[in-house]
């Protein structure tokens, strides 16, 4: 009864380069969130999405941030040409459905590094 | 605009006493709140939640209780435990986004055996 799983755990990418942050959410689990958080900070919202729809993207950043949830496979943040100010803790969370009252479970986070 | 904060940055209990961690919620519309544990190095934990048409909500040694008057819940946490030290968040959401949760800053929980 896997949970959550989020792919790499830390991952260290040079100013300018590319992060890719995979997210497979607990098994029957169609909706996906993704977080960020920063050193000494609460999680922030970013996107949420369901199977390849993107419900609701108010929290991410209008350049470089994108998020996907293909109809196979993991679903995929990607931060294109980082910068320092992106290294943080990204986490992603899942729920069978969402609007209701629905508990959101999340994974063990991908820890950013940007040197 | 909307925002999910804590009183107590820091707090520090013996083990066997109780713990009672508060926050605060600013957006009225905010119809679900739940509780999240976070250990080092780890994502959060969900440990209860509490839906606005409710004051409180008992679950294994923990208690949520919700004063919508005064747009505060807390977290009562009984014989707390060493291992029960971590980060609590709590998270609110709004009725209008039901995706998003706002999280407030987090307590810092110490209990010392």
């Amino acid at each position: 009864n896997a949970g959550v799983m989020q792919n790499p755990r830390h991952l260290v990418r040079r100013r300018g380069q590319e992060a890719r942050l995979r997210c497979s959410p607990m098994k029957g689990h169609s909706h996906v969130y993704w977080y960020r958080q920063l050193p000494e900070e609460g999680l922030k919202f970013m996107v949420y999405l369901q199977k390849e729809n993107i419900i609701d993207e108010s929290g991410m950043p209008k350049e470089r941030f994108s998020a996907e949830f293909p109809k196979e496979g993991p679903s995929i943040l990607r931060i294109q040409q980082v910068v320092r100010g992106d290294s943080a803790a990204y986490f992603c969370a899942s729920s069978p459905k969402s609007g209701g009252w629905e508990t959101q479970y999340f994974g063990p986070g991908t820890r950013l590094l940007v040197l | 605009g909307e925002s999910v904060g804590l009183h107590l940055p820091t707090l520090s209990v013996q083990e066997g006493d109780n713990s009672i961690i508060n926050c605060a919620y600013s957006n009225s519309a905010s119809d679900y709140f739940i509780w999240y544990k976070q250990e080092s190095g780890k994502g959060p934990q969900f440990i209860i939640d509490i839906r606005s048409n409710m004051d409180k909500r008992q679950g294994q040694r923990v208690t949520v209780l919700l004063n919508k008057t005064v747009k505060h819940l807390s977290l009562q946490i009984a014989a707390t435990q060493p291992g029960d030290s971590a980060v609590y968040f709590c998270a609110g959401r709004a009725g209008t986004s039901y995706g998003k949760l706002t999280f407030g800053q987090g307590t810092i929980l110490t209990v010392h055996p």
